[in-house]
């Protein structure tokens, strides 16, 4: 079966700081990656989606970007936090054809301060 | 465009009543795929079930049900006899058949179970 891990859980870092998230999925090849975000009481934001290693869209610019260095590993990174980066970041997975369900990791929850 | 609304922000029931979550979207597809996830407190999305346009078939799993009606675009959620560990968001979403989907959620609605 497939398994998505993300870490770390929780993650409280300053203002300026870099980041790095990362994601991995077991049991599957080829998957459809995704990173979203959500900010305290509110919906989804879809940051990033990659469909293979190297391949990266971005759906909002702002102060995050993402890469894919492994089919199964996907990494959500920033060279200096903004407060406003504070949130929820959920990586999700799909098979990669047509219009798969999503499947959510755990998540890490980032406090910038 | 698409577009996903749960007009229902926060709901509270008290153990053991029935409770639906709405949900009503909008599309150009002829084809296209709904989902319901729950998020309980700890934070992931546990996904419910997937439905595609073509299937107007109503779902029923344990005390979970499911009503889509193409003709009022609505995708609804009931659960019977609800428990405490109901108690979660949760969020109704929408994509298309592309190879890549996007998926437009929902703002998600709150369902407190009191006991």
């Amino acid at each position: 079966s497939q398994t998505i891990h993300q870490w770390p859980a929780t993650l409280v870092q300053p203002v300026g700081s870099p980041l790095s998230l990362e994601c991995t999925v077991e049991g599957t090849s080829n998957p459809n990656l995704y990173w979203y975000r959500q900010a305290a009481g509110r919906g989804l934001q879809l940051l990033f989606y990659s469909v293979g290693i190297g391949q990266i869209s971005s759906e909002v610019p702002q102060n995050l970007s993402a890469s894919r260095p492994q089919d199964r590993q996907f990494i959500l990174s920033s060279k200096k936090l903004l407060l406003s980066d504070s949130g929820f970041y959920l990586c999700a997975w799909s098979p990669g054809q047509g219009a798969d369900t999503q499947y959510f990791g755990p998540g890490t929850r980032l406090t910038v301060l | 465009a698409q577009k996903v609304t749960q007009a229902q922000t926060e709901i509270s029931v008290v153990e053991k009543e029935d409770v639906t979550l709405d949900c009503v979207y909008e599309t150009r597809d002829t084809t296209y795929y709904l989902f319901w996830y729950k998020q309980p407190p700890s934070g992931e999305l546990v996904f419910l079930i997937r439905r595609n346009s073509f299937d107007e078939q109503n779902e029923i799993s344990g005390r979970y049900s499911w009503n889509f009606q193409k003709s009022t675009s609505s995708f609804n959620f009931t659960i019977t006899a609800s428990q405490v560990v109901d108690s979660a968001v949760y969020f109704c979403a929408l994509t298309n058949s592309g190879g890549y989907q996007k998926v437009t959620f929902g703002t998600g609605t709150k369902l407190q179970v009191i006991p």
